[in-house]
């Protein structure tokens, strides 16, 4: 079945402990997306990855790291979090630039 | 001004309604359009593309004004199903990068039975 995983679902963490947000699509698309959705603010991207070691900024980059060593996978790395990235997590991939976007089912995370 | 704007509802309709949503973008150069719909607390998943001559799919109809910057979805028929959030998509293809899609904070629909 094709389909974007994330893990986990749902995280509760303390203020500036490092933690990674895994993502994997089994659809060997080259474009992967991290965004956040918050309440009347809609989806942001955070950062975005064309191919292998090939990642960019996105809307709302700061505080969040990203890295893509291998095609499937695109995890989202939080170095210190703090209580205002306590947010909803998609991440998503697309077989092209522009093309249906793929979400994984969403990670739920609060910092406190 | 959001780069993509969209009435954020609630939209109460009863079973059998036809209810119709705007989404209107800042950029004149968008390229591409869709509607997503999100389930509450689901991922969003793609509804469909918008087509500069319109589109439909079954109850479903996508319209697309490329000169006033909106587009919009027309649902007929209204099932209690068709309840979810319909967020408003643009992307603006600008020098290969992906970073232009964007989401409209959506639109809740709720059908009452």
């Amino acid at each position: 079945e094709a389909q974007v995983t994330q893990n986990p679902r749902y995280l509760i963490t303390v203020t500036g402990k490092k933690l990674t947000v895994t993502c994997s699509q089994n659809m060997n698309h080259e474009y992967m997306s991290w965004y956040r959705q918050d309440p009347g603010l809609g989806l942001r991207q955070i950062y975005y990855s064309m191919n292998v070691e090939v990642t960019d900024k996105g809307d709302v980059p700061e505080g969040y790291k990203v890295s893509r060593k291998e095609k499937r996978n695109f995890p989202l790395i939080l170095e210190s979090p703090s209580p205002n990235q306590t947010s909803l997590y998609f991440c998503a991939s697309s077989l092209s630039l522009g093309g249906t976007q793929y979400f994984g089912p969403g990670t739920r995370l609060l910092v406190l | 001004r959001k780069e993509v704007e969209q009435d954020p509802g609630p939209f109460n309709v009863p079973e059998g309604a036809t209810v119709a949503f705007n989404c209107t973008y800042s950029n004149s150069a968008s390229q591409s359009f869709f509607w997503y719909r999100q389930d509450c607390r689901k991922e969003p998943k793609l509804l469909m593309s918008v087509y500069s001559s319109g589109n439909e799919d079954g109850r479903f109809t996508a319209q697309l004004n490329r000169a006033s910057q909106y587009i919009s979805l027309l649902i007929r028929d209204s099932k209690l199903s068709d309840s979810a959030t319909y967020l408003c998509v643009v992307n603006m293809i600008s020098s290969g990068s992906a970073r232009q899609l964007t989401f409209g904070s959506g639109t809740q629909l709720t059908v009452l039975p």
